[in-house]
């Protein structure tokens, strides 16, 4: 079975861009949560998404947005990037409560 | 507020060795807790969990046990190998299976001399 993939791997962006990432979980999973992970803050839950609907979130501004299609892949969107949004964002997915999250390699986005 | 801690930064084992990961929670709510590795450069590999309603869980080499009178779990590595060097990131959520929102810990850094 494919692990999950995240794509871009890594991405450049500058102060006040967009930004998209994707991800498609393992296939016959239908829960997606993203996470960022920093040096100072370590990794934060963003949030989670079950069968195309938000199930939970963290605590994030609204920049950071997500979405999941009927086939189960996801993606996040970050609005007006500012620098400290520069971190790893790791995707992970799961058939759903109960069992564990398997992480994709993420995409490191820099904020210049 | 951190709910869940790693309060050692890094730990040094010799090969063949036990290795004892701790970690330790504050909130009591959480009920399923999980042990990942992460090399850099890639994501975090599941390697082992634990829900509330038991005290010990194996698989091979790694073993989770969990104290929930001390809101305590550790993870016992044997025997330790070089390849087990990486950072090691202890997880716990709640809700009864209802979501998949983890709460991480810092990390600790297992290094395995041989």
């Amino acid at each position: 079975k494919a692990g999950v993939t995240q794509t871009p791997r890594y991405l450049i962006k500058t102060r006040g861009q967009q930004v998209t990432l994707s991800c498609s979980p393992i296939s016959g999973h239908r829960s997606v949560s993203w996470y960022q992970q920093t040096p100072g803050q370590g990794l934060q839950f963003l949030f989670e998404y079950f069968s195309e609907t938000q199930r939970n979130k963290g605590n994030f501004p609204g920049r950071f947005s997500g979405r999941q299609f009927s086939n189960s892949r996801s993606e996040m969107n970050v609005s007006t990037l500012e620098l400290g949004d520069s971190a790893l964002y790791l995707c992970a997915s799961s058939e759903g409560g109960g069992e564990p999250q398997h992480f994709g390699d993420g995409t490191r986005l820099s904020i210049l | 507020d951190q709910q869940v801690k790693q309060n050692s930064p890094s730990l040094s084992v010799q090969e063949g060795r036990i290795s004892i990961l701790n970690c330790d929670y504050t909130n009591s709510m959480f009920d399923y807790f999980l042990w990942y590795k992460k090399y850099p450069a890639e994501g975090p590999t599941f390697l082992i969990s634990i829900s509330s309603i038991k005290d010990k869980n194996e698989d091979g080499r790694f073993t989770v046990f969990l104290n929930k009178s001390a809101k305590h779990l550790s993870l016992h590595i044997v025997p330790s190998q070089p390849g087990d060097s990486a950072v090691y990131f202890c997880a716990a959520s709640g809700g009864g299976g209802a979501t998949n929102k983890l709460i991480f810990g810092t990390g600790t850094l297992l290094a395995v001399q041989p």
